[in-house]
């Protein structure tokens, strides 16, 4: 079945490391989004890209960095300059405008 | 720069009754507008998308209305059920810069058996 994976679910990170998620989708979808989610908070966007080799900042994208490879993948690498990374990542893809939008099931990152 | 407001932040009601979660938006400059639902702890789930040409969307027990002009769409939830409990998100995804897609901060539903 065609959708998103986002791995790993949960993941634990030691102060001054980077660490990156993985988003991969089989939907042939152009756009790609990752999206910041703190508990009981709305979703804020770090950083989206339309095609492959582009993307743009979203609203809150210091202290993390993406690339564009591939059109169906699009990971997120979360650095030690990033200084309350703790929280619920989720990535999303949408084939068109006037599409819906699909997401992945989220990644839980944790600082110890 | 759009901004997107969703009210009320939560709403707690006894089971059956009718409500109405409402969304707003700055720029209506929209290509559409979706409609999700977010379980505790899980991703979204798309429940009815509107494109800006369309007055409302209907799927069972759900009818989402858009009003463009000025900025302002509403989910109405029938005959509401235990089940019905998570985060309601609404999304307007814009014409002008189509990549950028800005999120409410949600309306957080519970409905009491």
């Amino acid at each position: 079945d065609g959708g998103i994976t986002q791995s790993p679910k949960y993941l634990f990170r030691k102060e001054g490391q980077n660490v990156t998620l993985s988003c991969e989708q089989n939907l042939n979808h152009d756009a790609m989004y990752w999206y910041r989610q703190d508990p009981g908070q709305g979703l804020r966007l770090i950083y989206y890209s339309q095609i492959v080799n582009d993307f743009q900042k979203g609203d809150i994208a210091e202290g993390y960095s993406v690339s564009r490879e591939k059109k169906e993948s699009f990971p997120l690498t979360v650095t030690s300059a990033q200084k309350n990374p703790t929280a619920f990542y989720l990535c999303a893809s949408i084939g068109a405008p006037g599409n819906t939008i699909y997401f992945g099931e989220g990644s839980w990152l944790t600082v110890v | 720069k759009q901004e997107v407001t969703q009210i009320p932040a939560a709403l707690s009601v006894p089971e059956g009754e009718n409500l109405v979660l409402n969304c707003s938006f700055t720029d209506s400059a929209i290509y559409n507008l979706q409609w999700f639902r977010q379980d505790p702890g899980k991703g979204l789930t798309s429940l009815l998308l509107i494109q800006s040409s369309q007055r409302e969307q209907t799927s069972g027990r759900l009818n989402a209305s858009l009003d463009k002009s000025s900025g302002r769409s509403t989910l109405y939830i029938a005959a509401s059920q235990p089940g019905d409990s998570a985060t309601y998100l609404c999304a307007p995804l814009m014409s002008s810069n189509t990549g950028k897609l800005i999120f409410g901060q949600g309306t957080t539903l519970q409905v009491k058996p």
